[in-house]
């Protein structure tokens, strides 16, 4: 089983669409990352959270400790939104990161 | 404020062939680490670095060397390239400690023919 499963694995949605990607994980973490790759491109941090919630813009990044689970939304969606979302978790030896596989979102116009 | 500066953008190879790919970052990080991105797969870490002179393996290390003379360079040596090693590689850094975020270069993607 992966320490760090995402879904969906590729999500379609048009212009103004409310998205949720989520992440669930097994093992005990610091700290929960959320990171954007568009096509060609480097990698960036969106969020780092270890409880709550946090939001920057259309960007709402939830997580439950407990339950193991973080959740990405992403209100008014728009075509420059579409990229890979990578879930990421701190915890492992020396806090290197574990990451999950990415969802690939595509935003229609 | 250049962040994470990774070269070359890409680069084909031969197999047998050896190259060094470049990172440097100007935010003094202590932590570097090298990662490399599979179709299918999260990134994997290959090496990473905790601070000057203290390197250490990752999940798939081999074929690769690392060292970390100065806290800005953390170079990535492939010896003998194989078609396998044809991958995005990404290296990053951060602050000490687990709850730091992380800064990514631009990626380098390379292929092994």
């Amino acid at each position: 089983k992966n320490e760090v499963e995402q879904s969906p694995q590729n999500l379609t949605a048009q212009e103004g669409e409310f998205i949720t990607i989520n992440c669930s994980y097994s093992v005990g973490i610091s700290a929960l990352h959320w990171l954007q790759q568009h096509p060609g491109g480097g990698i960036v941090s969106l969020f780092m959270l270890s409880s709550g919630k946090k939001k920057h813009g259309r960007l709402i990044a939830t997580i439950n400790i407990q339950e193991k689970h973080s959740s990405l939304h992403i209100t008014a969606s728009h075509p420059r939104d579409s990229a890979v979302y990578i879930c990421a978790v701190g915890g492992g030896s020396q806090g290197n990161l574990i990451f999950g596989k990415g969802t690939k979102l595509s935003v229609k116009p | 404020n250049a962040g994470v500066t990774q070269t070359p953008k890409f680069q084909v190879l031969k197999t047998g062939q050896s190259m060094t790919l470049q990172c440097a970052q100007d935010m003094n990080h202590e932590y570097m680490s090298w990662y490399r991105q599979d179709p299918g797969m999260g990134l994997r870490l290959i090496h990473y670095s905790v601070g000057a002179g203290i390197t250490d393996q990752g999940e798939v290390p081999n074929g690769y060397n690392v060292s970390r003379s100065t806290t800005e360079d953390f170079p990535l040596r492939l010896l003998s390239a194989a078609p396998s090693q044809t991958s995005v590689y990404f290296c990053a850094s951060r602050h000490g400690g687990e709850n730091t975020e992380a800064f990514f270069g631009q990626g380098t993607r390379l292929t092994v023919v």
